[in-house]
């Protein structure tokens, strides 16, 4: 079946650093896209969304960038900071507002 | 408003034994979902419902069950409760008015059977 997924485990970066974390995505009919942040012990966190009409859309320190023609989604933090260290997640929706999720990245953060 | 709360945060199960896992949302949110997920791994669906006494099965629901009798709860019931759901489970919500289908999650129950 058709699936998200995401290239790298595990990212580590220094602060003050930008931090880019990829996920690929198999169903071109998805039309929606949710970027969740999952601290340590924690539920899910939504950061950022965008829908398939976008290419591009910024929030406070993220941005989320959609390539349709690779099926192709980043998250950007910039400034990254030691509370950003957590596992990210990107998901995809599934009709009813069902959603499909990859396995995660996690993020390290290094003061 | 308190979102999403689940109890228990823990339990330990015997093989066999059953149990209910509580979700409950103050967000007046149509839509509910259950989660559960494994150590290294993603979120995957169990069950999910788009009004009260409306539910249906995601991806993983075999040995669930739950029910929808109010737009606050939706429990999630265990019967014979076995090692392969040890994991930790989320309730959440969204609404379909919402400009995005955001869903807001609980804190999650972790889940032990021996």
């Amino acid at each position: 079946g058709e699936s998200v997924g995401l290239h790298l485990p595990t990212l580590s970066v220094q602060e003050g650093d930008n931090s880019i974390i990829n996920c690929a995505y198999s169903n071109s009919a998805s039309d929606y896209f949710i970027w969740y942040k999952q601290e340590s012990g924690k539920g899910p966190q939504f950061i950022i969304d965008i829908r398939s009409n976008m290419d591009k859309r910024q929030g406070q320190r993220v941005t989320v960038l959609l390539n349709k023609t690779v099926k192709h989604l980043s998250l950007q933090i910039a400034a990254t900071q030691p509370g950003d260290s957590a596992v990210y997640f990107c998901a995809e929706n599934g009709g009813y507002s069902t959603l499909t999720f990859g396995k995660g990245t996690m993020l390290l953060v290094s003061p | 408003n308190a979102g999403v709360t689940q109890t228990p945060k823990f339990r330990i199960l015997k093989i066999g034994q059953s149990m209910t896992l509580q979700c409950t949302q103050d967000m007046n949110h149509n839509y509910m979902y259950w989660y559960r997920q494994d150590p290294g791994m993603g979120l995957k669906l169990i069950y999910y419902s788009v009004g009260a006494g409306i539910t249906d099965k995601g991806e993983v629901p075999n040995g669930y069950n739950v029910s929808r009798s109010t737009t606050e709860d939706f429990p999630l019931r265990l019967e014979l409760a076995a090692p392969s759901q040890t994991s930790v489970y989320f309730c959440a919500s969204s609404s379909p008015e919402d400009f995005a289908d955001t869903q807001y999650f609980g804190p999650g129950t972790r889940l032990t059977v021996l």
